[in-house]
């Protein structure tokens, strides 16, 4: 079964550009979650997404933004970006709900 | 609000040895708990959970003990092998209305020594 995959791996932009982040679940997994990871905050829950809703969120501005769709892929932006959103970006699929998350490799994003 | 704290950034340990990572929590009502290992440049991945139901769950070299009177949880690798070196996650979860949130720590930072 595959796993997790997150495109794309690497990417580079500049301060007020915006970015498109895409991640496809394992196969039956209807609940996928966003992470981001900076150096010394470890992971900070971004939002989750099951059935093409949104059931919970993080504390992050309204700058960062997701959705999935109906094959339980989920893609999430971040508009007009700043310095500080230069981290790696996780994307985690889960079933049923609760169950233990499993990652991607990441999205690693540098803003310049 | 910190709700999950490793406090211990990095730890070093001889191979062969006990290597043995902690994790607070703060939020009483976190009722399942997850251990994750992450290797540079690839995701998570998972170790060992534990429901708050019980104390203890052991797998393999990976054993891990919770104590809810002192809202902390511990890890244990018995016997610490090389590659064991990672950066290992410790994170908390509570159901609310049917869903799931997941609340990581800082990571602690595991280097064993040959």
């Amino acid at each position: 079964k595959a796993g997790v995959t997150q495109t794309p791996r690497y990417l580079i932009k500049t301060r007020g550009q915006q970015v498109t982040l895409s991640c496809s679940p394992i196969s039956g997994h209807r609940s996928v979650s966003w992470y981001q990871q900076t150096p010394g905050q470890g992971l900070q829950f971004l939002f989750e997404y099951f059935s093409e809703t949104q059931r919970n969120k993080g504390n992050f501005p309204g700058r960062f933004s997701g959705r999935q769709f109906s094959n339980s892929r989920s893609e999430m932006n971040v508009s007009t970006l700043e310095l500080g959103d230069s981290a790696l970006y996780l994307c985690a699929s889960s079933s049923p709900p609760g169950a233990e998350l499993f990652f991607g490799e990441g999205s690693r994003l540098t803003v310049l | 609000d910190q709700q999950v704290k490793q406090n211990s950034p990095s730890l070093s340990v001889q191979e062969g040895r006990i290597s043995i990572l902690n994790c607070d929590y703060t939020n009483s009502m976190f009722d399942y708990f997850l251990w994750y290992k992450k290797y540079p440049a690839e995701g998570p991945t998972f170790l060992i959970s534990i429901s708050s139901i019980k104390d203890k769950n052991e797998d393999g070299r990976f054993t891990v003990f919770l104590n809810k009177s002192a809202k902390h949880l511990s890890l244990h690798i018995v016997p610490s092998q090389p590659g064991d070196s990672a950066v290992y996650f410790c994170a908390a979860s509570r159901e609310s209305s049917g869903t799931y949130k997941y609340i990581f720590g800082t990571g602690t930072r595991l280097k064993v020594l040959a």
